[in-house]
């Protein structure tokens, strides 16, 4: 049982406009959410997380909302470039799963200059 | 700037045989984390060390895999008999201590296809 989704496997955007990745979760429980990016070859790095206190946080061109009602977040970069292309995962921490980091499938961003 | 190294970088190996992947967390990292990611998929926490103690190991399978951090700095996972469904990533990561907002540094990886 997935307990963090990302729908959409791919995505597609043209350079500068806003790409907006999605991610999902199950479990209530969770109190902080991460967001890693990964290019071929490499591992995960950290982009920028949330915690659940909080329903927004922005780290210049990357800006996370948190949806605790919905749980739902989202990852949004403004304006996209071409270096952003890179799968990047989500990820959620917290209840009985402590620090442990439970990811999602991840999203593949292609961003077209 | 620090980093997480791991080697091989790529391990082809067949069905049957033995593996063994090392890691080197960064220094002064009291925590480290082996993770599994299989093609399509996100990474999958297979154990975590505080120090030399494993503090969580419950998706690791045991009859198969083992894990060591002797002196609580660098650690090797070791896989026998290597399966066909092993073939995956294998994602070092380490991180200052176990709290919940202690980001988490991970390395290359080491890209394991079992024949």
């Amino acid at each position: 049982d997935q307990q963090v989704k990302q729908n959409s496997p791919s995505l597609s955007v043209q350079e500068g406009r806003i790409s907006i990745l999605n991610c999902d979760y199950t479990n209530s429980m969770f109190d902080y959410f991460l967001w890693y990016k990964k290019y071929p070859a490499e591992g995960p790095t950290f982009l920028i997380s949330i915690s659940s206190i909080k329903d927004k946080n922005e780290d210049g061109r990357f800006t996370v909302f948190l949806n605790k009602s919905a749980k739902h977040l989202s990852l949004h970069i403004v304006p996209s470039q071409p270096g952003d292309s890179a799968v990047y995962f989500c990820a959620a921490s917290g209840g009985e799963y402590g620090n442990k980091l439970v990811f999602g499938a991840g999203t593949i961003l292609r961003v077209k200059s | 700037e620090a980093e997480v190294a791991q080697s091989p970088r790529y391990k082809i190996t067949e069905k049957s045989q033995a593996v063994a992947f090392w890691c080197d967390p960064i220094s002064g990292h009291a925590t480290l984390y082996w993770y599994r990611q299989i093609l399509g998929q996100g990474p999958e926490l297979l154990v975590q060390f505080q120090d030399e103690s494993v503090v969580d190991d419950s998706q690791l399978p045991k009859d198969r895999f083992s894990a060591e951090r002797l002196k609580g700095v660098d650690s090797t996972l070791k896989i026998q008999p290597a399966e066909l469904g092993d073939s995956a990533m294998y994602l070092c990561a380490s991180s200052l201590t176990t709290g919940s907002y202690n980001e988490q540094f991970f390395g290359p990886g080491t890209r394991l296809t079992v024949l």
